[in-house]
């Protein structure tokens, strides 16, 4: 089975409201990372988060690493954060990162 | 920011053609990494490099080849393409383990 489960796999917001992200491991893991995506672009990296809590500007990302989870809030959500977010899993034991299959967002007017 | 190039950024090639794609960083990252991207698998990896002349098998490496001939670049090899391998292929580096990944612009490739 998959090893990095997100939730949900799409989600409509109109703009303004809040958005949560949810991304569960079946393994262990070292760390976690968030990525965001446009429709045929490449990957930035929102945070990468080993543990704990982060924050950057109206993204925050929670991260329990002994509960193999981590979540990404979107508040006050804008039309350009439309797009996939992704996360990602270092797992323990070696360099590997294994992605899930992503958030498709999308934030309308 | 890192800046981590790839080429061809499209390419078109016929079943059991060999092709290669390259990738180039600048930022001097010891890891380096090539993924596939298709709908429904989120990104897989295929091949990574601890450093020049080093290259170790991802989770799919079947049908690729990888070659590492200095710390900046990084190359994916497909020696018989075949139609099955058409997708969005990501390079990427990092500066250590646990680091983010810093991801280039991708290249298409439809094999047919």
């Amino acid at each position: 089975g998959q090893q990095v489960q997100q939730s949900p796999t799409s989600l409509v917001l109109q703009e303004g409201e809040n958005a949560e992200l949810q991304c569960n491991f079946s393994t262990s893991l070292n760390s976690m990372q968030w990525f965001y995506q446009r429709p045929g672009g490449s990957l930035i990296s929102v945070f990468y988060n080993p543990s704990g809590t982060k924050q950057s500007g109206r993204l925050t990302s929670t991260t329990v690493i002994k509960e193999r989870r981590s979540s990404l809030h979107i508040s006050s959500s804008q039309i350009t954060d439309s797009g996939t977010y992704l996360c990602a899993m270092e797992r323990t034991g070696g360099y590997k990162v294994v992605f899930g299959s992503g958030t498709r967002l999308l934030v309308s007017p | 920011e890192a800046a981590v190039t790839q080429s061809p950024r499209n390419k078109v090639a016929v079943t059991g053609g060999k092709v290669t794609l390259s990738c180039n960083q600048t930022n001097n990252h010891n890891n380096m990494y090539w993924y596939r991207q298709d709908t429904g698998h989120g990104l897989r990896l295929i091949h990574y490099s601890y450093g020049a002349g080093s290259t170790e098998k991802g989770d799919i490496p079947d049908g690729y080849k990888a070659s590492r001939p200095s710390q900046e670049n990084f190359s994916l090899i497909l020696e018989l393409a075949t139609p099955s391998q058409t997708s969005v292929y990501f390079c990427a580096s990092g500066d250590r383990r646990g680091d983010t990944q810093y991801f280039g612009p991708g290249t298409r490739l439809l094999v047919l």
